[in-house]
């Protein structure tokens, strides 16, 4: 079975740390790497997303590292914020079109 | 996301009864999908529909039925509601010019008593 495997299940960062999430695959089919952002009460929105041919791609604070060798990616969140406080989900899809999502971190920014 | 919405938001049901769920899209896309959030699982796919006369299970599909009425609906129906289908219902659509992005609804919360 397709799985995209992700931790931790929950994070807390103090406000202007760190923040990384860790993501694994095991299908070398799968040829997209997007991240999505909910906050409570809303539906998930793509924040940032990888394709295998490159090793980083950065949006602002927000940055995918990927390891293809290694079948892993992770988000890094720099300078995090209180505002970052969500629930984050890791996927992958293939040429079928379906994402495979990732079971998902809870981040928590302490003020 | 206002160009895809879900009615009812929030449903409370007792088991037995069957209920659906409605998505209606705005933005234009071919394609839709339903799944169902739980605490520590992730986001699961039910059912999928890459136009008005395609279908596909998902992985979570028994228990579940789906109806693409047209290109901008989308239903989901719980024949008859179990306990532990409570949890947290989304659409989503996609477009296949761009499918690997994904707008989700603001979700359906569906309580089985």
């Amino acid at each position: 079975q397709q799985q995209v495997k992700q931790s931790p299940q929950s994070l807390i960062v103090q406000k202007g740390g760190i923040s990384i999430i860790n993501c694994a695959y095991e299908n070398t089919a799968f040829d997209y790497f997007p991240w999505y952002q909910q906050f409570p009460g809303k539906g998930p929105a793509l924040l940032i997303a990888i394709r295998p041919d490159v090793s980083e791609k950065k949006e602002g604070r927000f940055t995918i590292s990927f390891n293809k060798s290694a079948k892993q990616f992770s988000l890094h969140i720099m300078d995090s914020q209180p505002g970052d406080s969500a629930t984050y989900f890791c996927a992958a899809s293939d040429r079928d079109d379906k994402i495979i999502f990732g079971k998902g971190t809870r981040l928590h920014i302490l003020p | 996301d206002a160009d895809v919405t879900q009615t009812p938001r929030n449903r409370i049901t007792k088991t037995g009864k069957r209920i659906m769920l409605e998505c209606s899209q705005t933005k234009g896309h071919d394609r839709m999908y339903w799944y169902r959030q739980d605490p520590g699982l992730g986001l699961r796919l039910i059912y999928y529909s890459f136009d008005v006369k395609d279908i596909n299970k998902g992985e979570i599909s028994d228990g579940y039925s789906v109806s693409r009425q047209a290109q901008a609906k989308f239903s989901l129906s719980l024949e008859s509601a179990i306990p532990n289908q409570t949890a947290l219902y989304f659409c989503a659509t996609s477009d296949r010019r761009s499918y690997n992005e994904q707008f989700f609804g603001p979700g359906t919360r569906l309580t089985v008593l």
